[in-house]
């Protein structure tokens, strides 16, 4: 009963290749976000998406692409990956609820780029 | 968003109660005061968040000055699986939902 998943859980490639991560959220949220937290272990958000919609974009490359194709989906797209975006990957969601924010983070995507 | 202050580490004994103090001296009259933690490598838990009273769940106490210029959230009897980074977040209720985490405090419960 996986809350919100993502897949893979670890992805090593090459400078220049082009890769995704998925996320599910079964928890029947509105609002699903991407996180990064780099090697120095701060947590920075990314995206969100409110029922497939983009509400925050935080000044991330446009290598990097976010796809909400329903509302329990938001995968990640990143275009001619650089050593640079080796990091860890958080997805999450939140229902729109105006007092309850709570979100729930899946496990991450461990991503590195060699 | 408010800036909040927190202690790089701290530790705890077994079983005592762990106090993890948050300073955010900027917060305004409209941002409460959320606590997240991260147990290595895993995704970050909600924990409990407040405005100006004193909340508690099943897993912790959140203590709140009455300027709220600074928190306190309590775990009342530390286990060894309460090991992990501790974030304080001070954060509106608006449409932007995002969360701003800081460096949080790193807490080791030991045996």
């Amino acid at each position: 009963d996986t809350a919100v998943s993502q897949t893979p859980k670890y992805l090593v490639t090459q400078m220049g290749n082009d890769k995704s991560i998925k996320c599910e959220q079964n928890l029947g949220h509105d609002t699903m976000y991407w996180y990064k937290q780099d090697s120095k272990k701060f947590l920075k958000i990314m995206f969100s998406y409110n029922n497939k919609e983009l509400i925050i974009n935080e000044t991330v490359p446009n290598r990097f692409s976010p796809k909400s194709p329903d509302k329990a989906h938001l995968n990640l797209h990143i275009n001619s990956l650089e050593l640079g975006d080796s990091a860890v990957y958080f997805c999450a969601s939140s229902p729109r609820d105006l007092f309850d924010y709570e979100q729930y983070f899946g496990p991450g995507t461990r991503l590195t780029v060699t | 968003d408010a800036k909040t202050t927190q202690p790089t580490s701290m530790d705890c004994a077994e079983g005592r109660a762990a106090n993890l103090p948050c300073n955010h001296s900027t917060i305004s009259g409209n941002e409460y005061v959320y606590w997240y933690r991260q147990i290595h490598s895993q995704g970050p838990q909600y924990i409990i968040h407040g405005l100006k009273n004193n909340e508690t769940n099943e897993m912790a106490s959140l203590i709140i000055t009455e300027d709220r210029k600074s928190s306190t959230l309590i775990l009342p009897h530390a286990t060894l699986r309460d090991t992990a980074v501790y974030y304080c977040i001070v954060r509106v209720m608006d449409s932007s939902y995002k969360l701003i985490f800081g460096s949080g405090t790193r807490l080791l419960v030991r045996p």
